[in-house]
């Protein structure tokens, strides 16, 4: 079973305006982490926000907020006021803790682009 | 601030060649991990060290090595290159150790991207 799902390959929003991106994870482990990962047409991965699974609250990075909804093990990506350097594909990706396992699991990503 | 250097950025070789991929963490960092992206997929991890000790170990292949060095870098040995080892390779690193609940963010190099041809 999958254990990051992004649903949507790809999106497009116009410029200024907001958008959600997708992403569902699925874990039997209680202390887990999760990150959203942007990578530009030029491949360098850049994280954007980390939530982890103990923390309240949303967390927010500038113009990006993770809406975190762990009773539906959802961790969706809100981009604000979207800039044409957004366009990219965006990863979330979950670290789980059994075993002491460190790496991230990927999602297979969202294609996002930004129209003027 | 730092970030994490990979060298080469590009690489080409040929099949059944070897190549060496090279990783700098952020200072201070301890864990590095190694993972493979092929065209259009998601990044897969293929191993990861701690404290220069491998912690864990993903989809790596027999005819690939790794190890980290005393002063903390880290290469990915590649052997008997195959077409389907073309891929971009990261390296990552955090300095979270050991414990914690995920709190501690990944960052990635640049990336090496390797061609098989």
């Amino acid at each position: 079973a999958q254990k990051i799902t992004q649903t949507q390959p790809g999106m497009f929003v116009q410029e200024k305006e907001a958008v959600t991106l997708d992403c569902t994870y699925d874990t039997s482990d209680q202390s887990y982490g999760l990150f959203w990962y942007k990578q530009p047409s030029s491949g360098e991965m850049i994280f954007l926000i980390y939530q982890g699974s103990y923390d309240e609250q949303n967390a927010t990075e500038g113009r990006y907020s993770l809406n975190f909804q762990k009773a539906r093990k959802s961790a969706n990506l809100v981009i604000s006021a979207s800039q044409l350097g957004d366009s990219a594909m965006y990863f979330c990706a979950m670290r789980e803790i059994h075993d002491s396992a460190r790496q991230l699991t990927f999602g297979s990503g969202t294609q996002l682009t930004v129209l003027p | 601030a730092a970030g994490v250097i990979q060298s080469p950025r590009h690489l080409i070789k040929e099949k059944r060649e070897t190549a060496t991929l090279k990783c700098y963490p952020i200072p201070r960092h301890d864990t590095v991990y190694w993972y493979q992206q092929g065209p259009g997929q998601d990044p897969q991890f293929l191993i990861s060290f701690y404290e220069k000790m491998q912690s864990d170990k993903g989809s790596i292949p027999d005819r690939f090595s790794a190890q980290q060095f005393s002063d903390y870098h880290s290469e990915l040995n590649m052997s008997s290159l195959e077409l389907g080892d073309s891929a971009l390779y990261f390296c990552a690193s955090s300095g979270g150790g050991l414990a914690g609940p995920g709190t501690y963010e990944q960052y990635f190099g640049p990336g090496t991207r390797l061609t098989v041809t």
